[in-house]
């Protein structure tokens, strides 16, 4: 049973356009949820994170909105750029320290 | 200052052998996570360990595999008897244990044959 779930497995962008990745969780303990970035060959970059407590958070050209009562989260890019092209994972913690619980990932690709 | 490393980078192994992956955290970092990573899905929990012992060991598939932190900085994950099914991306991620942001290595690819 998935717990967390990105139900897009990809997604095509124009570069400058707005990037939207969506997530979605059942797990109603979750409290801290994560965006990571992974290229090929490479272990997975944070990127962005917000607790519960939080329905937005905002860091340059990423920002990350939580909807708890709908059990969904979103990560927006905008500009998107052609070296966002990556895959996606979000995480979902129900406590500091814990074990993550990543979803399936989307491969994003902006085009230039 | 230096991230996580994981040794080696790609490991080949034939079925019913033993494997060890290796895992250096970042400098100070009491948290220590082993993921698996199988092509097309995301990590999946393995064992962390806070300081030197396994805070939670529930990821773990079953029996032959096995993890260590001797002295609260390496990790070392154990694998015997490996099968095709064992075959993955290892990846070792580190925090303060204070903070939820995860900092991952680069991962080992195992290839059981």
């Amino acid at each position: 049973d998935q717990q967390v779930k990105q139900n897009s497995p990809s997604l095509s962008v124009q570069e400058g356009r707005i990037s939207i990745l969506n997530c979605d969780y059942t797990n109603s303990m979750f409290d801290y949820f994560l965006w990571y970035k992974k290229y090929p060959a490479e272990g997975p970059t944070f990127l962005i994170s917000i607790s519960s407590i939080k329905d937005k958070n905002e860091d340059g050209r990423f920002t990350v909105f939580l909807n708890k009562s709908a059990k969904h989260l979103s990560l927006h890019i905008v500009p998107s750029q052609p070296g966002d092209s990556a895959v996606y994972f979000c995480a979902a913690s129900d406590n500091a320290g814990n074990m993550l619980t990543f979803g399936g990932g989307t491969r994003l690709m902006v085009k230039p | 200052g230096a991230g996580v490393s994981q040794t080696p980078s790609n490991k080949v192994t034939e079925k019913g052998k033993y494997v060890e992956l290796r895992c250096d955290p970042i400098s100070g970092h009491t948290a220590l996570y082993w993921y698996r990573q199988s092509l097309g899905q995301g990590p999946e929990f393995l064992i962390y360990f806070q300081g030197t012992g396994a805070a939670d060991d529930s990821g773990l598939p079953n029996d032959r595999f096995f993890a260590v932190r001797p002295e609260g900085s390496v990790s070392t994950l154990k694998i015997q008897r490996t099968e095709r099914g064992d075959s993955a991306v290892y990846l070792c991620a580190s925090s303060s244990g204070v903070s939820n942001e995860q900092f991952f290595g680069p991962g080992t690819r195992l290839t059981v044959l």
